[in-house]
């Protein structure tokens, strides 16, 4: 039972790359989130996905795009990176079973240079 | 808009001393309220959540938290702290259901010899 996964662990673009940050969960969670973590500014929401098919955007959205492609996947684009984007990324499932609470991946720890 | 504020930036404390954090929402009716806990290098962690009834909540490693209603704050305490719980500390909140939690802008805690 692995929960939520994100990929890659680490990530290096130059400026105007694009990338997509990856995140799968096997807990049967309705919901998905993405925030992003910078220093002193705690976790923002990016993006969030209801449920499947669904998708709404948080504090932050600009300059990036989600794809939930189906209950377990919810992934997050970056089209043109940005230095601004230079933060770390994580992606958490919400389940209102027994476990009621967010459940958090490892992160993804995003450079743009 | 929903906030949650956590007053604190930097706590420094020496072992065995006890331990406060102040959390403050501004939600109108139910809230759902957490806090997580962040090792260095780590993701985020649920030390403790208040839904409803006994708004005294005890977590998990000896931690607990205070819900007072009227001073719209979830403080987080330990009588006594360890080394091993240096890491950052964050407050969140959100409504029933899936909505996303808003959290706040975290606590750093060193404990020292």
């Amino acid at each position: 039972n692995a929960g939520v996964t994100q990929t890659p662990k680490f990530q290096v673009l130059k400026t105007g790359q694009s990338m997509t940050l990856q995140c799968a969960q096997d807990m049967n969670h309705n919901s998905m989130y993405w925030y992003r973590q910078d220093p002193g500014m705690g976790l923002r929401l990016i993006y969030y996905s209801a449920s499947e098919g669904t998708t709404d955007k948080g504090e932050v959205p600009n300059g990036y795009n989600v794809s939930r492609l189906n209950k377990r996947e919810f992934s997050l684009r970056l089209e043109s990176a940005a230095p601004s984007q230079t933060s770390v990324y994580f992606c958490a499932g919400f389940s209102n079973l027994m476990s009621y609470g967010y459940t958090f991946g490892s992160g993804t720890r995003l450079t743009v240079v | 808009a929903q906030s949650v504020s956590q007053h604190n930036h930097h706590v420094i404390l020496s072992e065995a001393a006890s331990l406060e954090l102040g959390c403050n929402y501004s939600y109108g009716g139910t809230v759902n309220l957490f806090w997580y806990v962040q090792y260095p290098g780590q993701h985020l962690q649920l030390l403790l959540k208040y839904f409803s009834g006994d708004p005294l909540v005890k977590g998990i490693k000896g931690f607990e938290a205070e819900f007072i209603k009227s001073k719209f704050s979830f403080n987080l305490r330990k009588p006594s702290v360890q080394w091993s719980d240096t890491a950052e500390y964050f407050c969140a909140g959100g409504y029933s259901g899936n909505t996303p939690l808003v959290f706040g802008k975290g606590t750093r805690l060193s404990v020292i010899a």
